[in-house]
């Protein structure tokens, strides 16, 4: 079984700043990939970033990084110069095999970000 | 549309009604996936389907969840008898060649 831990339920950042969103998660598969997705207010899941966690480099996307710390299995987020298009909830989830199955996701982090 | 489209956006029924929710993906996308969402939670898994048939419903709560792809494209989540428990968003999501799960805005779900 996957399990995904998000251990905070918000958080808040100022525009311009970066912030970082925890993620660890427990598998006993040596092959998975790991998600964020971002959720604003109209309730559409948007895909962020992947990590598959055979790949040796840390993923970006734009102003997304994901900081796979495999050791400690966490898959953090960064998100860099924050705006306010990004106040919203951002899940972290996992799939066995990278990627080509179903989706385990964690509670979420709302993120609210001030001008 | 270039998206996951779900119909309907909103439903209200009475409990004990039955409901039946749809789901358009991608263009050629083969693999297809049911989730609900919960207020307050992350999406839980329900069924997935690779071309028409279901590679794994192991996430259907109970017998009064089925769903259908019978052409390979559009798919329908049926629910009968419905319970207030059953009331939460019901995410669709389809993936083509890529590793990447495209979700669809959703269909909200209020049983009263």
């Amino acid at each position: 079984a996957q399990k995904i831990t998000q251990t905070q339920p918000g958080m808040f950042v100022q525009e311009k700043e970066a912030v970082t969103l925890d993620c660890t998660y427990d598998t006993s598969d040596q092959s998975y990939g790991l998600f964020w997705y971002k959720q604003p207010s109209s309730g559409e899941m948007i895909f962020l970033i992947y990590q598959g966690s055979y790949d040796e480099q840390n993923a970006t996307e734009g102003r997304y990084s994901l900081n796979f710390q495999k050791a400690r299995k966490s898959a953090n987020l960064v998100i860099s110069a924050s705006q306010l298009g990004d106040s919203a909830m951002y899940f972290c989830a996992m799939s066995p095999d990278s990627g080509y199955s179903t989706l385990t996701f964690g509670k979420g982090t709302m993120l609210l970000v001030s001008p | 549309g270039a998206g996951v489209s779900q119909t309907p956006s909103n439903k209200v029924t009475e409990k004990g009604k039955y409901v039946e929710l749809r789901c358009d993906p991608i263009s050629g996308h083969t693999a297809l996936y049911w989730y609900r969402q919960s207020l307050g939670q992350g999406p839980e898994f329900l069924i997935y389907f690779q071309g028409t048939g279901a590679a794994d419903d192991s996430g259907l709560p109970n017998d009064r969840f089925f769903a259908v792809r019978p052409e390979g494209s559009v798919s329908t989540l049926k629910i009968q008898r419905t319970e207030r428990g059953d009331s939460a968003v019901y995410l669709c999501a389809s993936r083509g060649s890529g590793n990447t799960i495209y979700f669809g805005e959703g269909s909200w779900l209020t049983v009263v």
